[in-house]
């Protein structure tokens, strides 16, 4: 069956400093999505790739997909305490079916 | 739009009760979406529906789970009976397309 790993499963940085987190599958997708959660509240929808190649940025945050469509990263440049919570990366393995698996998240933790 | 609706935000029950959790999904979306989260599994798809029809229940863990969703703008999740290894924060998502919409869960604690 279809899965998503994420790496690393969880991450501490300093205020200021430049992460990136990384969501690898075994199969090409047909939709890549990143949502942030924070603890005991629902995911918000941070960005969605579809084209091998593509690359989106909002803020601070970047994501990419890779040509395959197989691998993405989430990059945040000169990270704050609010980007504090858990990072998961989800996907549509299957074109249409809109059948959303979900990366097991990284909880990332920015100290002041 | 206030976005997805679910309720109770928390549910504290005991062994053997029957327990429904319930979710308005965004107007205009056509997929609705049940998942649980747990710390060792992560986010799971329980069931999704399409234009009010379940689509793939293949998720569902055993058949005291059961979902409907009788019109556009309602959905229920009941368990019964309940038991200990339910307990799981579980979220309702609703979209259009793509891009999906999830409601702040329900924190259920079987006791």
């Amino acid at each position: 069956s279809q899965e998503l790993e994420q790496s690393p499963q969880s991450l501490i940085v300093q205020e200021g400093k430049n992460l990136t987190i990384n969501c690898t599958s075994s199969k090409t997708l047909y939709g890549l999505y990143w949502y942030k959660q924070k603890y005991g509240e629902g995911l918000i929808f941070l960005m969605m790739l579809q084209k091998g190649g593509e690359e989106k940025s909002h803020e601070k945050i970047t994501a990419k997909l890779d040509e395959k469509k197989q691998q993405s990263s989430l990059h945040i440049t000169a990270s704050q305490p609010s980007h504090a919570g858990i990072y998961l990366c989800g996907a549509d393995p299957t074109s249409g079916t809109y059948k959303y698996i979900f990366g097991t998240g990284t909880r990332l933790k920015v100290l002041a | 739009d206030a976005g997805v609706i679910q309720s109770p935000r928390h549910e504290v029950t005991e062994m053997g009760q029957e327990v429904t959790l319930r979710c308005k999904p965004i107007s205009g979306h056509d997929y609705l979406f049940w998942y649980r989260q747990t710390m060792m599994r992560g986010l799971e798809l329980l069931i999704y529906f399409n234009n009010n029809v379940p689509i793939d229940d293949s998720g569902m863990p055993e058949d005291r789970f059961s979902a409907k969703m009788p019109n556009a703008s309602f959905s229920t999740l009941k368990i019964q009976p309940s038991e200990p290894r339910d307990s799981a924060v579980y979220f309702c998502a609703s979209s259009f397309r793509n891009q999906a919409f999830f409601g702040q869960g329900t924190r259920l604690t079987v006791v």
